[in-house]
């Protein structure tokens, strides 16, 4: 089946510092991947997608690059702010399982200043 | 673009009560999405829409849980009766197409059945 793994958290960062948020999928076929985010009190957003191998997705400056080879799409950001902290969460779109998404547990981020 | 109303916002209850969770997807959204969040398994898919229609309820985890959707701007969600280990975050999500355009998701419903 489809699956989608994310490092635990919660994960502490001082602003400014480099973020990586690992993410790694079990799937057949050639599935979409996608990040989302979550803040405080509110539902989830999408943060960025990719739809095929080597797709890089990028959105206020964080990146996923899809790898094939490692099933891999992990979230990086070269310098955090106070306002990215919120919970990410990894998810794919197979067309194996219809149109719903297959979400990670999520990671939390504190950015602390 | 009002986005995806879900209502009530927080719900307190006891065990045994039944409980209505009601949301209202974008307009023209054909696709909308029943998911539930707690801290020990994540984000859980319970069920999902096409133009009213359920496809998949695979995910709902017993006779207790109901969804409906009577028309393209409304569906519920009750559970009847309500257990203690139901207390999570409801959320509804709503999209448009068969392609991989974003789900939009309500700021869901907290239930805490005590």
């Amino acid at each position: 089946g489809n699956s989608v793994t994310q490092m635990e958290g919660p994960v502490t960062l001082s602003e400014e510092a480099f973020l990586t948020i690992n993410c790694t999928y079990t799937a057949t076929g050639y599935p979409s991947l996608f990040w989302y985010v979550q803040y405080p009190g509110e539902g989830l957003q999408l943060l960025l997608k990719a739809t095929k191998a080597d797709d890089k997705g990028s959105n206020k400056g964080f990146e996923a690059t899809y790898r094939k080879e490692t099933t891999s799409f992990h979230l990086e950001k070269g310098s955090v702010q106070v306002s990215d902290s919120a919970v990410y969460f990894c998810a794919l779109r197979n067309s194996n399982s219809g149109y719903a998404l297959n979400f990670g547990k999520g990671t939390s981020l504190l950015v602390t200043p | 673009d009002a986005g995806v109303i879900q209502s009530p916002r927080h719900e307190v209850t006891e065990m045994g009560q039944e409980v209505t969770l009601r949301c209202k997807p974008i307009s023209g959204h054909d696709y909308l999405f029943w998911y539930r969040q707690t801290m020990m398994r994540g984000l859980e898919l319970l069920i999902y829409f096409n133009n009213n229609v359920p496809i998949d309820d695979s995910g709902m985890p017993e006779d207790r849980f109901s969804a409906k959707m009577p028309n393209a701007s409304f569906s519920t969600l009750k559970i009847q009766p309500s257990e203690p280990r139901d207390s999570a975050v409801y959320f509804c999500a709503s999209r448009t197409g068969q392609g991989v355009l974003p789900l939009h998701f309500g700021n869901g419903t907290r239930l805490t059945v005590t």
